[in-house]
C-alpha cells in the first residue's frame, strides 16, 4: 500500500530563515498531496496543496513543489515567524478508487526562534 | 472551523468497556473520517464513510467500528477498550473526492 515518509522530524530555524520539509510517497498514482499546520493542542488545518497535474503551488511564504518522477514533495516556508511553529504533516492520496483517502507522513516538528 | 464537532471531548474509561465517540457536522458534506494520533505515526484513518450507511475501513481498523445513519453523524465505537487504543481521535469531512478534509477539535481517550 501507499507510505509517505516525512523528513526531517524536526526542524529549527531563526526568525527570518528558510524552511524546508520534504517528504516521498510510494504509489505512482497518488495525485492529491495536501499540507496540514498543527499547532499544539489544536487540530490539524490545511495550509496548502497540490495536484499532479501542477509542478508548484505557492500562497504568499509558503510553497510546495512536485516532482512527480521522483515521487517527493517538499514545503518551503520563505521569511519564518515565531507563529509559524507547529508540528506539520504531509499527506498523499491513495490511488483512484479509493474514496479521497490519504496516508501522512509522521510529521515535522518546527521550532522558530525569535 | 468548518462546523464540525466531537463529543465527548475527553474521556477516561477502564480496559474492557465499550465507548462511542461522536461526530457531527453541519457542512452536509458527503466524506467522513476518523483518524487516530500518536507521537511517531501522524494521522492514521480508522474508517471512513462515502455516504449515509457506506463506510470502509482504513489502515487501522482493528477493534473499531462505524455507524452512520444521518448525513451529519459518524459514530466510532470501541467494542472493548484496550489501553493500545489510547489515542487522540479525530473526525474529519470533506466534500467531495480529492477535496480537502477538514478535521474536528479532537477527542482525548484515555484507557486505563
Amino acid at each position: 500500500g501507499e507510505n509517505v515518509e516525512q523528513h526531517p522530524s524536526t526542524l529549527s530555524v531563526q526568525e527570518g530563515d528558510s524552511a524546508v520539509i520534504k517528504c516521498t510517497y510510494s504509489d505512482s498514482a497518488s495525485n492529491y498531496f495536501p499540507w496540514y499546520k498543527q499547532e499544539l493542542g489544536k487540530r490539524p488545518q490545511l495550509i496548502i496543496d497540490i495536484r499532479s497535474n501542477v509542478g508548484e503551488k505557492k500562497d504568499q511564504r509558503i510553497a510546495v513543489t512536485l516532482n512527480k518522477t521522483a515521487k517527493h514533495f517538499s514545503l518551503h516556508i520563505t521569511e519564518t515567524q515565531p507563529e509559524d511553529s507547529a508540528v506539520y504533516f504531509c499527506a498523499a492520496s491513495i490511488p483512484p478508487g479509493g474514496y479521497n483517502k490519504l496516508i501522512f507522513g509522521a510529521g515535522t516538528r518546527l521550532a522558530v526562534h525569535p | 472551523d468548518a462546523g464540525i464537532t466531537q463529543s465527548p471531548r475527553h474521556k477516561v474509561t477502564e480496559t474492557g468497556t465499550p465507548v462511542t465517540l461522536r461526530c457531527h457536522q453541519t457542512e452536509n458534506h458527503r466524506y467522513m473520517y476518523w483518524y487516530r494520533q500518536d507521537p511517531g505515526h501522524g494521522l492514521r484513518l480508522i474508517h471512513y464513510s462515502y455516504g449515509v450507511k457506506d463506510t470502509d475501513k482504513g489502515e487501522v481498523s482493528d477493534g473499531y467500528s462505524v455507524s452512520r445513519s444521518k448525513t451529519e453523524d459518524f459514530l466510532l465505537t470501541l467494542e472493548s477498550a484496550t489501553s493500545s487504543q489510547t489515542s487522540v481521535y479525530f473526525c474529519a469531512i470533506s466534500e467531495g473526492d480529492q477535496e480537502t478534509q477538514y478535521f474536528g477539535p479532537g477527542t482525548r481517550l484515555l484507557v486505563l
